[in-house]
């Protein structure tokens, strides 16, 4: 069963905006991974976050990791239009490299 | 690098036939693949996990018999959607483990399964 919680499920903003995007979770992890899957698409691997790190960046993107709180956030800095597509957080709970996956949140970038 | 393949990207079958997927790590050897359907605007949820040269291991409530998976060789998975019924109208997408110890699965395009 989905384990993760995403909020908020969706978000629509304009250009040059920020985006966040939050991700709850219920039991202990080793790490917690975000995708991005455009529109009918596979899934693109945008950063994964062990639970002894608190914060990671890659380019616009920053994550940080609350494993007190069990939960974490994306958040997209100065986004685009190509930034639309749904965002899954994704937890390796499942235990033998399973990912548990979070039920998304779906950004709209407005030109 | 890092990179898989899913065949087809769609298909269309009438009530009762049989689907395979195809699912290729193109540049590396994946000893464990994995398997997931998404209905849509929700979440991915794990079918199976496919380890070369066993026998997949299935998720709670999805039927073996009906969702067959053949890890055959290091690049290769299948799934074969067997008696295929509109309620198996779906979108399949695999991933990839790149070796052992490593955690990031990479995912392929994904296939659009529609049964009329």
């Amino acid at each position: 069963s989905q384990q993760g919680e995403e909020d908020p499920q969706a978000l629509s903003i304009q250009e040059g905006e920020n985006a966040t995007m939050n991700c709850s979770y219920k039991t202990s992890i080793n790490n917690l991974q975000w995708y991005r899957q455009n529109s009918g698409r596979g899934l693109v691997h945008l950063i994964l976050i062990r639970s002894n790190e608190r914060e990671k960046h890659s380019g616009r993107l920053r994550v940080t990791l609350d494993t007190s709180k069990k939960s974490s956030s994306l958040l997209i800095t100065a986004s685009r239009a190509a930034d639309t597509a749904s965002y899954f957080c994704a937890t390796d709970a499942g235990g033998y490299n399973k990912l548990i996956f979070g039920a998304g949140t779906r950004l709209a970038v407005h030109p | 690098g890092a990179v898989v393949s899913q065949h087809p990207s769609w298909v269309i079958c009438k009530s009762g036939t049989s689907v395979k997927i195809e699912c290729r790590s193109l540049d590396f050897q994946a000893t464990t693949m994995f398997w997931y359907r998404q209905f849509p605007k929700q979440s991915l949820m794990l079918m199976a996990t496919s380890n070369e040269g066993s026998k997949a291991t299935y998720e709670q409530g999805v039927e073996k018999d009906k969702f067959l998976i053949n890890h055959a060789s290091l690049t290769l998975s299948t799934l074969t959607v067997t008696s295929a019924h509109p309620e198996d109208s779906s979108f399949y997408i695999c991933s990839a483990l790149t070796g052992a110890g490593t955690d990031t699965q990479y995912f392929g395009p994904g296939t659009r399964l529609t049964v009329l």
